[in-house]
C-alpha cells in the first residue's frame, strides 16, 4: 500500500518553461512534506520542505504547495534549466523522522 | 569529511554470502539512517540511530539484516545469507541531532547473483 504517490513517472518540459510536480499521499499523520532531488549514481539531494502548518514555502525558483484537505503537494520550477534534469522524489515524515517515498518523477528539461 | 560516504560503492555477491556495507557520516551528525532503493522505486526506511543506539528499527525486512554504528560514528549494515531479492541501492543518510533536511551518501549497489 503505497503511502506517498507520485503518478507521473516522467515529465518533459522547454527550456525557460515552468515544471510541476505533483505528489499525493494517503496518511493523515503526516505532517512534514519534502523534495529531494537525484542525479544518476548520486544519492538523493534535499531541495524543499514544507510544514503542514503552511500552503506554500518558496526558495528562489522553487516553491512547494500544501493542500492537505486534498492530501496533495506539488513542486513548481520556474524558469526550468537543463541542469534540473533528474529525477525528483516526494517524501513524507509523521513526526519521527522516518521518511516515506513516493516513486519518483523523472523531469527532463528540453534546451 | 565533506559529505557521507559509502563503501564499497559497487559489491557483487553469491547468494547466500554474507556481506557488510559501510557508512560514514557527516562529522558531527548523531543521526544515521539507512534506505534501500530498489529499481523503479523511491528509498524505503531500514533503520534509524541516534548516537550508537537504534532508535527505530522497523524497516528492517527480516532478521537476516542487521545494523550497528558501535561508537556513535561509522555504521555497518550487515547482510546474512543474502538472497537475489536483496538486490538494491542501500543508502546512507546523516542529520543534525535527527532533523529532516538528511544528506545522502551515494549508495552502495549490492547485486546478489
Amino acid at each position: 500500500d503505497q503511502q506517498v504517490k507520485q503518478n507521473s513517472p516522467s515529465l518533459s518540459v522547454q527550456e525557460g518553461r515552468i515544471s510541476i510536480l505533483n505528489c499525493d499521499y494517503t496518511n493523515s499523520m503526516f505532517d512534514y512534506f519534502l523534495w529531494y532531488k537525484k542525479y544518476p549514481a548520486e544519492g538523493p539531494t534535499f531541495l524543499i520542505s514544507i510544514s503542514s502548518i503552511k500552503d506554500k514555502n518558496e526558495d528562489g525558483r522553487f516553491t512547494v504547495f500544501l493542500n492537505k484537505s486534498a492530501k496533495h503537494l506539488s513542486l513548481h520550477i520556474v524558469p526550468s534549466q537543463p541542469g534540473d534534469s533528474a529525477v525528483y522524489f516526494c517524501a513524507a515524515s509523521g513526526s519521527n523522522y522516518k521518511l516515506t517515498f513516493g516513486k519518483g518523477t523523472l523531469l527532463t528539461v528540453n534546451p | 569529511g565533506a559529505g557521507v560516504s559509502q563503501t564499497p560503492s559497487n559489491k557483487v555477491t553469491e547468494k547466500g554470502k554474507y556481506v557488510e556495507l559501510r557508512c560514514d557520516p557527516i562529522s558531527g551528525h548523531t543521526a544515521l539512517y539507512w534506505y534501500r532503493q530498489s529499481l523503479g522505486q523511491g528509498p524505503e526506511f531500514l533503520i534509524y540511530f541516534q548516537g550508537t543506539g537504534a532508535a527505530d528499527d522497523s524497516g528492517l525486512p527480516n532478521d537476516r539484516f542487521f545494523a550497528v554504528r558501535p561508537e556513535g560514528s561509522v555504521s555497518t549494515l550487515k547482510i546474512q545469507r543474502t538472497e537475489r531479492g536483496d538486490s538494491a541501492v542501500y543508502l546512507c543518510a546523516s542529520s543534525f541531532a535527527g532533523g529532516y533536511g538528511y544528506t545522502f551518501g551515494s549508495g552502495t549497489r549490492l547485486t546478489v547473483v
